[in-house]
């Protein structure tokens, strides 16, 4: 099955810093990427997600980018702010079933701390 | 429109005890998740249901289990309770489980066996 390990598991960077979090997956079908972000107490949210098709996405200071020929795709941050401080999981989901289905495998996450 | 919909919010359990997990969704998903997620290791899938009628095994289903009640509900059912059970539970849903869709997630179970 997918096997998604995800760096660092601790990111702290100063407010208006960039941030950037790598992802890498082992299944070569995996075709969708998504990204959330849970801040504490609260439930994951997806915050800007990928497909195979794609090498990059932007959405205002967040973007994602793929590499499939490396099987690995990153978060990346710019101009850091307070509320971004929360952990971040990636996530890849394979294009083949497994038993069926085709269940998305996440990362351990990535807790981001940004100081003002 | 709520989302998914978890209940209780908090529970406390002891040893051996049993207990149901209940969740709704109003956005006429097909598939629903069950996952816990404990200090350091993400989230882990326990059950899903492909499909109203179908559910499957996950990576953690030891002591669990689940049952899809109609399209908006899948409940998780501890039987008898270990404190290793000790997580935060969320339920998800989704359009489908073969589409390039995201999970919407619940606000989560936070469940202690003492």
């Amino acid at each position: 099955g997918e096997n998604v390990e995800q760096h660092p598991s601790t990111l702290s960077v100063q407010e208006g810093d960039s941030a950037v979090i790598k992802c890498t997956y082992s299944d070569s079908a995996s075709n969708y990427f998504p990204w959330y972000k849970q801040e504490l107490g609260k439930r994951p949210q997806l915050i800007i997600d990928i497909r195979s098709n794609v090498g990059e996405k932007k959405d205002q200071r967040i973007a994602v980018t793929l590499n499939k020929t490396a099987k690995h795709f990153s978060l990346h941050i710019t101009e850091t702010q307070p509320e971004d401080s929360a952990v971040y999981f990636c996530a890849a989901r394979s294009g083949h079933a497994s038993g069926g289905s085709y269940i998305p495998t996440f990362g351990r996450g990535t807790s981001l701390i940004v100081h003002p | 429109n709520a989302g998914v919909t978890q209940t209780p919010k908090f529970q406390v359990l002891k040893t051996g005890q049993s207990m149901t997990l209940q969740c709704a969704q109003d956005m006429n998903h097909n598939s629903m998740y069950w996952y816990r997620q404990d200090p350091g290791m993400g989230l882990r899938l326990i059950y899903y249901s492909a499909s109203e009628g179908t559910t499957d095994k996950g990576e953690v289903p030891n002591g669990y289990n689940v049952s899809r009640l109609n399209k908006r509900e899948f409940s998780l059912r501890l039987e008898s309770a270990a404190p290793s059970q000790t997580s935060v539970y969320f339920c998800a849903s989704s359009v489908d489980n073969y589409s390039n869709q995201p999970q919407h997630f619940g606000d989560g179970t936070r469940l202690s066996i003492l």
